[in-house]
């Protein structure tokens, strides 16, 4: 079967450096994504990683291995605001989008 | 203005009742979608539409078929609600042929059978 997982919860503090593991078994691979989730509002685009490597964008960056099926976020100088869930997605070999539950972050001050 | 709508926002109905959920998206995307997502926080396919073709996923319950007027449309409709049915439902849109296929998702839909 096609299995997303990544950590329920985690908390870290303000001004901080997390790291969201996401790791993943699918049939076929055709990019990883990561959504950022607010607490009763929609799923909204954060980064694309179809490549091994990093990519940077901003405070968030995301990085792929494709040999280990493995992903992580990086959310660097952390704000309040970030407080979110953080959702993983593969696309697979028919292009359909495979999601994690999600992390929760919580930011404490 | 909201690249990708839904309404109605809040919908609280019986158990046994027909209803719809309308999605409309003014970003000329060609594939629309359908997701549930419960208690548990799951994003779950439903259905994946453009001009060509339907998938459906094959757990969903026929109960639930997507109808679609035009390409900027994609309506949910569900017949003989049940309990379980309770949810919040995603509409989302895509653009085919792009690198990254981002989906834009609708501010979602708050489906609760009483």
């Amino acid at each position: 079967g096609q299995n997303i997982d990544q950590p329920t919860e985690m908390t870290a503090t303000e001004g901080a450096i997390v790291q969201i593991n996401c790791t993943y078994q699918t049939s076929g691979f055709n990019g990883l994504f990561w959504y950022q989730q607010h607490a009763g509002e929609a799923p909204t685009f954060l980064s694309y990683n179809v490549l091994d490597g990093l990519e940077e964008k901003g405070r968030f960056s995301s990085f792929l291995s494709r040999s280990k099926g493995y992903s992580y976020l990086l959310l660097k100088e952390l704000q309040m605001k970030d407080s979110a869930s953080y959702l993983c997605a593969v696309r697979d070999s028919n292009y359909q989008l495979i999601w994690g539950a999600g992390t929760k972050l919580i930011i404490k001050p | 203005d909201t690249a990708v709508s839904q309404t109605p926002k809040y919908l609280v109905t019986q158990m046994g009742n027909d209803k719809s959920i309308k999605c409309e998206q003014n970003l000329g995307h060609d594939t629309m979608y359908w997701y549930k997502q419960d208690s548990k926080k799951f994003l779950k396919i439903m259905f994946s539409y453009n001009n060509k073709e339907l998938i459906i996923n094959e757990t969903v319950p026929n109960r639930f078929s997507p109808k679609s007027p035009d390409k900027a449309h994609l309506n949910l409709h569900i017949n003989s609600l049940e309990l379980g049915d309770s949810a919040v439902y995603f509409c989302a849109s895509s653009q085919e042929g792009r690198s990254t296929d981002t989906q834009y998702f609708g501010p979602g839909t708050r489906l609760t059978v009483l």
